[in-house]
């Protein structure tokens, strides 16, 4: 069964404080995907990276970064932690085969920045 | 740039009730539709999907038709359960970016369904 986890449902940081959120997947797919989700905004994408040591900027980079160093994982990282980024973060992969355009989706960390 | 739009919500059903959440896109050529749920406490699934014109998706009940000439793609059910209670969320993925296309998605909408 396809599985993306998410290392913690819940977070609560400072602001300033650096804060990183992981993502796996066991799927093998070469794309993967940070997005944040807001009451009212909908998902949107922050970085996607669609091979190891690849990335993207989406719609939202500002004030994030990410890194995949392994296939199999994904990080976000927020450099300094901000108020404004208090929010709902979803990872998701997907498989590059063109006919897929389906995207896997883990249970989503709820951050909150203090 | 591509854009969907999904009906303004939340909407509330009886048990039983037909559901229709209506939702437009746009977007250059012509892409494939989605339709996402997120249950509470969840992370997105995907519902159903349409990848040409006239094509119809069905799953768990619910229904949707890529409508190309009016670009919408509204999803259907004829009875609602309590167990619908979710987020729902349209989507579409252009094809510009070959295997490494993004999806597009709309605000999104929570249904919840009374007893």
């Amino acid at each position: 069964d396809v599985k993306v986890t998410q290392s913690s449902r819940y977070l609560v940081k400072r602001t300033g404080e650096k804060v990183f959120l992981e993502c796996v997947q066991d799927m093998d797919h070469e794309n993967m995907f940070w997005y944040r989700q807001d009451p009212g905004l909908g998902l949107r994408l922050i970085y996607f990276s669609y091979d190891v040591k690849m990335k993207e900027k989406g719609d939202i980079p500002e004030g994030y970064s990410v890194s995949r160093e392994k296939k199999e994982r994904f990080s976000l990282i927020l450099e300094s932690a901000s108020t404004n980024q208090t929010s709902m973060y979803l990872c998701a992969s997907k498989d590059r085969d063109t006919l897929s355009y389906e995207q896997y989706f883990g249970p989503g960390t709820r951050l909150t920045v203090t | 740039g591509d854009s969907v739009t999904q009906m303004e919500g939340p909407v509330t059903l009886s048990e039983e009730a037909f559901l229709t959440i209506n939702c437009t896109y746009t977007a250059t050529g012509y892409p494939s539709l989605f339709w996402y749920v997120q249950y509470p406490g969840e992370g997105l699934q995907l519902l159903l999907k349409a990848t040409k014109a006239d094509d119809k998706g069905s799953n768990k009940g619910f229904e949707a038709t890529y409508r190309k000439e009016t670009t919408s793609f509204h999803l259907e059910k004829g009875s609602v359960q309590v167990s619908d209670s979710a987020v729902y969320f349209c989507a579409l993925s252009d094809h510009r970016g070959g295997a490494n296309s993004k999806l597009t998605f709309g605000k999104g909408i929570t249904l919840s369904v009374r007893p």
